[in-house]
């Protein structure tokens, strides 16, 4: 089955530690997203990453980190830096990152609910 | 830049009523507009899209949205509720014509009742 896979599901982190959020993907998508979650504020863009080796800055990235070696993977590093890192994170891909005049629907994982002891 | 603002974080409806939620967005190019649905603990689900062809939209589960310009909405609506309906419910809008970011509004959940 083609999908969005993200692990692990639920991820308790001690203040002052990095921790990496895995996503893969095996769609053959182009582009893939890291959005946060908190309730009642809807999704936030962390990052994007149109090709592999390419990624940029979305809205919120302080704190966070990520890496594109692979088309399938893109995983997500939550670093000491970000203060209130306790959220539902979600990565998302699509066929690419939109041509003019098309824009390409974006399917999302399962999420991962990080907590911070 | 584009927005979206979902007018009411709460909706609750009985099973069998009609379901109505509604999403005003701002934009200075044309739209491409999608409804999103999110079960607890879940990733988010497309229910269906607008990309600037038929100006109502059916998407799965029963729903549709009808976009309408003069009046920057895409309510979402569902004839008669059914009890797998109650779930988190976001808008959507592109940023732009050239590229894929979403501006995502703030959800809504709808809760049904017996």
């Amino acid at each position: 089955d083609g999908g969005i896979t993200q692990s692990p599901k639920y991820l308790f982190r001690k203040e002052g530690q990095n921790v990496t959020l895995s996503c893969e993907q095996n769609l053959n998508h182009d582009a893939m997203y890291w959005y946060r979650q908190d309730p009642g504020q809807g999704l936030r863009l962390i990052y994007y990453s149109q090709i592999v080796n390419d990624f940029q800055k979305g809205d919120i990235a302080e704190g966070y980190s990520v890496s594109r070696e692979k088309k399938e993977s893109f995983p997500l590093t939550v670093t000491s830096a970000q203060k209130n890192p306790t959220a539902f994170y979600l990565c998302a891909s699509s066929i690419d990152l939109g041509l003019a005049g098309r824009t390409d629907t974006q399917y999302f994982g399962p999420g991962t609910r990080l907590t911070v002891l | 830049a584009q927005s979206v603002t979902q007018l009411g974080s709460h909706v609750s409806v009985s099973e069998g009523a009609l379901v109505l939620l509604r999403c005003n967005y701002s934009s200075s190019v044309p739209p491409y507009l999608f409804w999103y649905v999110q079960y607890p603990n879940q990733g988010l689900q497309l229910l269906l899209k607008y990309t600037s062809a038929a100006t109502l939209v059916k998407g799965i589960n029963g729903f549709e949205a009808e976009f309408k310009k003069s009046e920057t909405s895409f309510h979402l609506t569902k004839p008669s509720a059914h009890m797998s309906d109650a779930a988190e419910y976001f808008c959507a809008v592109t940023r732009r014509s050239y590229d894929n970011k979403l501006s995502f509004g703030a959800g809504t959940t709808v809760t049904v009742r017996a």
